[in-house]
């Protein structure tokens, strides 16, 4: 079992570029999430998938950000047009199709800096 | 809807004294919920998970929580505290209805600090 993995672990980049996120989730997950963590909260959900469909957004998920998974195994998040308050810890879990008592795997994140 | 409430950002004890992380959620089904911890520069890792089989639940590094349903509570404890429990824990609620199932809605985070 090797985990949830996520890459880059850190990127830096200016105001108005584009960056893009992957995460391989654990192989027999089939169920992947992603979560926005800032400086002194929670983890908030975005995004999640059951395979390659998405299946919910959340509110915070600008018309900028978009997630995919294509063949249902990694997933990227990409952002466009970045924004300063685009700053944050960008988590993927994964779980099996166990729905609300499925336990969720988190990779080590994708730290944001925009400039 | 589901939310919780953590109380207390910060909370510093001493090596082998008692630790006590309060929560306290909302929901208006019976909920399912979730302790996490997260070390420095790292994921979340579950500590522990209540899905209405025990009210007691046990669960790794020694912790263990209790769901109170009449106090809408799941606090977080440990008997002695060690210096390798320093991190942020995190309460969480899994979201059940309105088309969702399974993303959690995480509390703000308890910072603990552990004094030799």
């Amino acid at each position: 079992d090797t985990g949830v993995s996520q890459d880059p672990r850190h990127k830096i980049t200016k105001r108005g570029q584009n960056v893009t996120f992957r995460c391989d989730p654990i192989s027999e997950h089939n169920r992947l999430y992603w979560y926005r963590q800032t400086l002194g909260q929670g983890p908030e959900f975005l995004t999640y998938f059951q395979n390659e469909a998405q299946l919910e957004k959340s509110r915070l998920l600008s018309d900028r950000f978009s997630a995919e998974r294509p063949k249902g195994s990694f997933s990227t998040l990409e952002i466009q047009r970045t924004e300063q308050g685009d700053s944050a810890m960008y988590l993927c879990a994964s779980s099996l199709n166990q729905g609300a008592l499925g336990e969720q795997y988190f990779g080590p994140g994708t730290r944001l800096t925009v400039t | 809807a589901q939310s919780v409430t953590q109380l207390g950002s910060h909370v510093s004890v001493s090596e082998g004294a008692l630790v006590l992380l309060r929560c306290n959620y909302s929901s208006s089904v019976p909920p399912y919920l979730f302790w996490y911890v997260q070390y420095p520069n790292q994921g979340l890792q579950l500590l522990l998970k209540y899905t209405s089989a025990a009210t007691l639940v046990k669960g790794i590094n020694g912790f263990e929580a209790e769901f109170k349903k009449s106090e809408t509570s799941f606090h977080l404890t440990k008997p002695s505290a060690h210096m390798s429990d320093a991190a942020e824990y995190f309460c969480a609620v899994s979201v059940i209805g309105g088309g969702s199932q399974g993303n959690l809605i995480f509390g703000k985070g308890t910072k603990l600090s552990v004094k030799p």
